[in-house]
């Protein structure tokens, strides 16, 4: 199991433009987090998806949308670029049993640069 | 408010030298909080969690609700623990981390 995969590695945008970032979740995950990470901060939550539904969104504009396709697999879409929006974008997975926790496991990240 | 503070940028020891790396939170009621380390050229992971009171790779983490800290510690610094730590707090919905801002650690022979 490679674990949580992200694509694509970095991406260079320009402001304005609209970006697409793709997640697949570690083997036996059903539930997608996204976070965004500035330079210096600790990684910030978006939104996460679970049964192709967004479950849970963190103070972030609507520009920032996501989806989360039958097989788990996610996709974060920014439209309307800001140059605030360059950061590294890290996707976590889990699965939900109950009302427990459980430990999300997170991808080696997007870095996006808006230009 | 839900809130993490990690007031070190920074924390530069020797080796085997002891090493805390202070976390303080905001929360109302029972907060279930987290470290995480990034080493390099690696992705985030979990260190530990509070709520199983486990020591990994030697570090241990005490939740103190009075002081409302989760501080990591280790008596004996390696130089393979430099890294980035970051402390993490599951927010009152249960399905997001809030992070601080992460302490790089840096430890020198």
């Amino acid at each position: 199991d490679a674990g949580v995969t992200q694509s694509p590695t970095h991406l260079i945008k320009t402001r304005g433009q609209q970006v697409t970032l793709r997640c697949s979740p570690k083997s036996g995950h059903d539930t997608v987090s996204w976070y965004q990470q500035a330079l210096g901060q600790g990684p910030q939550f978006i939104f996460q998806y679970y049964e192709e539904e967004e479950r849970q969104r963190g103070n972030f504009p609507d520009r920032f949308s996501g989806h989360q396709f039958p097989n788990y697999s996610s996709e974060l879409n920014v439209n309307a670029l800001l140059l605030g929006d360059s950061a590294l974008y890290l996707c976590a997975s889990s699965f939900l049993s109950g009302g427990a926790y459980n430990e999300q496991f997170f991808g080696p990240g997007t870095r996006l640069t808006v230009l | 408010a839900q809130r993490v503070t990690q007031p070190e940028k920074l924390l530069s020891v020797f080796k085997g030298a002891p090493v805390e790396l202070k976390c303080n939170y905001s929360y109302s009621g029972s907060p279930e909080l987290f470290w995480y380390v990034q080493y390099s050229r690696q992705r985030l992971q979990l260190l530990l969690r509070h709520i199983s009171r486990e020591s990994i790779k030697g570090f241990t983490a005490d939740l103190n609700k009075g002081e409302t800290s989760f501080h990591l510690k280790k008596p004996f610094a390696q130089e393979e623990d430099s890294a980035m730590y970051y402390c993490a707090l599951l927010n009152q919905a249960g399905t997001a981390l809030i992070f601080g801002k992460g302490t790089t650690l840096s430890v020198s022979s």
